[in-house]
C-alpha cells in the first residue's frame, strides 16, 4: 500500500517559475527520498533526506522534512522545460529496507 | 556509477506464455533487489524483495507462484511472469541496493514494458 500522498497530483507552470510539491506520510520513517520519472522511463534518484535532517539542497532542488507533521516538500527553482516529469516521494522505514512510494506529482513546465 | 539495466526493455507475449525479465547491477554488487510494477499514470507498487541467495519476500496480494523471482548472484535478479494474462500487462521496474540493512538509496533500472495479448 502507498504510505505517501502527494499534493498536487498535477502542476503546470511556465519556464523560470518555481515548482513546489508536497508529500505526506503516515508512519515513522528512517529517510525520505525524491525521485523523478520521465514518461515511460525508469526512476532517477534526486535527493535523500534522513529523519534527523530538516532541509537539504542539491542544485536547483530544495527538500524539507518535518517529522512532526509527517510531511516533506520538494522545491524546484527556476524550472526548465526539461524538468517536465513525474516526481515521487518514497519513504524508508528504520526497521526494514523497503521503499513505499507516494502517488506522484506530474509536473509540466511550459517553455 | 550505480547503473542498473533491465532486459528486455519491452516485450509482447501471448496469453498463457511465460516471460522472463532480467535486472542487472552493472558496476556494483547488489545485496538486495526490488521488483515493482507500475500501471499507467500510477505510482510504483512493490511486488517483492529479493536478497542474493535466499527466497524472495513477496508483498501481500502478490502471487509468488505467478511471479517467480530468482536472485542467484550479486549482480542479477530475474522476474518470470508465468502463464501471463492481459491483466499482467504493466511496466515492471527493478531497483538495487548495495548496502544491506537499513534503508538507503535505491538505483532503478529503466523498466520493462510487458504487453500480453
Amino acid at each position: 500500500s502507498q504510505q505517501g500522498e502527494e499534493d498536487p497530483q498535477a502542476l503546470s507552470i511556465q519556464e523560470g517559475e518555481n515548482a513546489t510539491m508536497n508529500c505526506s506520510y503516515k508512519t515513522s520513517i528512517n529517510n525520505l527520498q525524491w525521485y523523478r520519472q520521465n514518461s515511460g522511463r525508469g526512476l532517477v534518484h534526486l535527493i535523500l533526506i534522513r529523519s534527523n535532517e530538516r532541509e537539504k539542497h542539491s542544485g536547483r532542488l530544495r527538500v524539507t522534512l518535518d517529522t512532526s507533521k509527517k510531511s516533506s516538500s520538494l522545491l524546484i527553482t527556476a524550472s526548465r522545460a526539461a524538468d517536465t516529469a513525474s516526481y515521487f516521494c518514497a519513504t524508508g522505514k528504520a526497521a526494514g529496507n523497503k521503499l513505499t512510494f507516494g502517488g506522484g506529482t506530474r509536473v509540466l513546465v511550459k517553455p | 556509477g550505480a547503473v542498473v539495466s533491465q532486459h528486455p526493455s519491452w516485450v509482447i507475449c501471448k496469453s498463457g506464455t511465460s516471460v522472463k525479465i532480467e535486472c542487472r547491477s552493472l558496476d556494483f554488487q547488489a545485496t538486495t533487489m526490488f521488483w515493482y510494477r507500475q500501471f499507467p499514470k500510477q505510482s510504483l507498487m512493490l511486488m517483492a524483495t529479493s536478497n542474493e541467495g535466499s527466497k524472495a519476500t513477496y508483498e501481500q496480494g502478490v502471487e509468488k507462484d505467478k511471479f517467480l523471482i530468482n536472485h542467484a548472484s550479486l549482480t542479477l535478479s530475474t522476474l518470470t511472469v508465468t502463464s501471463a494474462h492481459p491483466e499482467d500487462s504493466s511496466f515492471y521496474i527493478c531497483s538495487a541496493r548495495a548496502v544491506a540493512g537499513e534503508s538507503g538509496e535505491q538505483y532503478f533500472g529503466p523498466g520493462t514494458r510487458l504487453t500480453v495479448t
